[in-house]
């Protein structure tokens, strides 16, 4: 099937400092990509839809000053946390939507990013 | 998007087959019914998507009667590595859809 990456798999940052989270595609192009939340023991709640070459598209409550994106080719889309603070902890998934005829037209999830803000 | 409704957790034995019951009562005409499993701090991972009637891969089956307002992924003898939640979604066949994550159902393999 096909692959996402994501990089770093885990970060640790002083309260205040800004941490960039990247969204690989890597065996296909994706013109959109997502970004999910998630908290312990809890579902995955959708942050934002990242459209490649235009402005991201925010889920309501989702401050999208703090949550930077940018989705500047077929393969990359990243997610800054600007002065991130512990509340920001979480863990961080995107996805990438495969639409390659012949494979299941789903999305396909990164491996995620684990953020522990101190 | 179609809410769904899973139970939160269940429980089963090695080797034994496992069947996890989904509710989409407004489940939309386009509608496809995709489930995902997922490992503790891991992304979810594409089990099998389906529309109509019975689908099966090499990981699993998925029923759906004909009115498709609910679904049944079954796991066949499962064994400890398939502790995980599984995740039911619908929506539209096109994967450039944004996704609603219900609950889940976490399941967790006895010895």
């Amino acid at each position: 099937g096909a692959v996402v990456s994501q990089h770093p798999s885990w970060v640790i940052c002083k309260s205040g400092t800004s941490v960039k989270i990247e969204c690989r595609s890597l065996d296909f192009q994706a013109t959109t990509m997502f970004w999910y939340r998630q908290f312990p023991k809890q579902s995955l709640m959708l942050m934002a839809t990242s459209n490649e070459g235009s402005k991201a598209t925010y889920e309501q409550g989702v401050e999208k000053d703090k949550f930077l994106i940018n989705h500047a080719s077929l393969t990359l889309s990243t997610l800054t946390v600007t002065s991130a603070h512990p509340e920001d902890s979480s863990f961080y998934i995107c996805s990438a939507h495969s639409g390659t005829s012949g494979t299941t037209d789903t999305q396909y999830f990164g491996p995620g990013t684990r953020l522990t803000v101190l | 998007l179609a809410k769904t409704t899973q139970p939160i957790s269940m429980d089963s034995y090695e080797g034994q087959e496992v069947n996890i019951t989904c509710s989409h009562n407004n489940i939309a005409t386009n509608d496809y019914i995709t489930w995902y499993q997922q490992f503790p701090s891991q992304g979810p991972r594409f089990i099998i998507q389906g529309y109509k009637t019975k689908v099966t891969n090499e990981v699993a089956s998925l029923f759906i009667p004909a009115d498709r307002k609910s679904s049944t992924l079954s796991l066949p003898r499962v064994s400890l590595s398939d502790t995980a939640v599984y995740y039911c979604l619908v929506g539209a066949p096109m994967g450039n859809e944004k996704l609603t994550f219900g609950t889940g159902t976490r399941l967790t393999i006895i010895p």
